[in-house]
């Protein structure tokens, strides 16, 4: 089963608009953290923003926020006056710790984001 | 401060070679990840090690994959021999802690070509 899923393939935003993209996961953990990574063309992976299950308040990183929703257990981000250089693909990732050990960050299949004109 | 270094960047080499690419942690983190990412599979983890020791190698796909890490600064993953499937990107990371909270922070990633 999918523990992370990212249902948007490819979004289209107009510069300057906010722009969601979404990311559902499923765990039975009850700590937990949640990350978005943004990859550029040029293939690098750049951490944006994490949420960690306990927090209580939505996490911001500028222009970035993570819309965080644990009842539903989905932890979209969204992007504010997107920006030309915004365009990327963009990673929904859940780093779980397991009682019995082991340590792992399952990714999505990603979001390709593209700022138009 | 710099981050995670890995190198190649690129390699290009012939089906059967050995290939051996490298990685350098950021100062003082104590987990390490390697990952590869392809169009068909995404990213996937490869092996996870904790204070140098393998923690999880279960994602490593075939005995032709082995990974060491000799100290907290330096570690391989070693494909021989090398066959075109293994054509991907593959990343290393690495974070301060166990934890799941600490941030995971990639290198530049290695592109691999196998002909």
């Amino acid at each position: 089963a999918q523990k992370i899923t990212q249902t948007q393939p490819g979004m289209f935003v107009q510069e300057k608009e906010a722009v969601t993209l979404d990311c559902t996961y499923d765990t039975s953990d009850q700590s937990y953290g949640l990350f978005w990574y943004k990859q550029p063309s040029s293939g690098e992976m750049i951490f944006l923003i994490y949420q960690g299950s306990y927090d209580e308040q939505n996490a911001t990183e500028g222009r970035y926020s993570l819309n965080f929703q644990k009842a539903r257990k989905s932890a979209n981000l969204v992007i504010s006056a997107s920006q030309l250089g915004d365009s990327a693909m963009y990673f929904c990732a859940m780093r779980e710790v397991p009682a019995g050990g082991g340590n792992k960050l399952t990714f999505g299949t990603g979001t390709q984001l593209k700022v138009e004109l | 401060d710099a981050g995670v270094i890995q190198s190649p960047r690129h390699e290009v080499t012939e089906m059967g070679q050995e290939v051996t690419l490298r990685c350098k942690p950021i100062s003082g983190h104590n987990s390490l990840f390697w990952y590869r990412q392809t169009m068909m599979r995404g990213l996937e983890l490869l092996i996870y090690f904790n204070n140098n020791v393998p923690i999880d190698d279960s994602g490593m796909p075939e005995d032709r994959f082995s990974a060491k890490m000799p100290n907290a600064s330096f570690s391989t993953l070693k494909i021989q021999p090398s066959e075109p499937r293994d054509s991907a990107v593959y990343f290393c990371a690495s974070s301060m802690g166990r934890g799941s909270g600490n941030t995971i922070y990639f290198g530049e990633g290695s592109w691999l070509t196998v002909v």
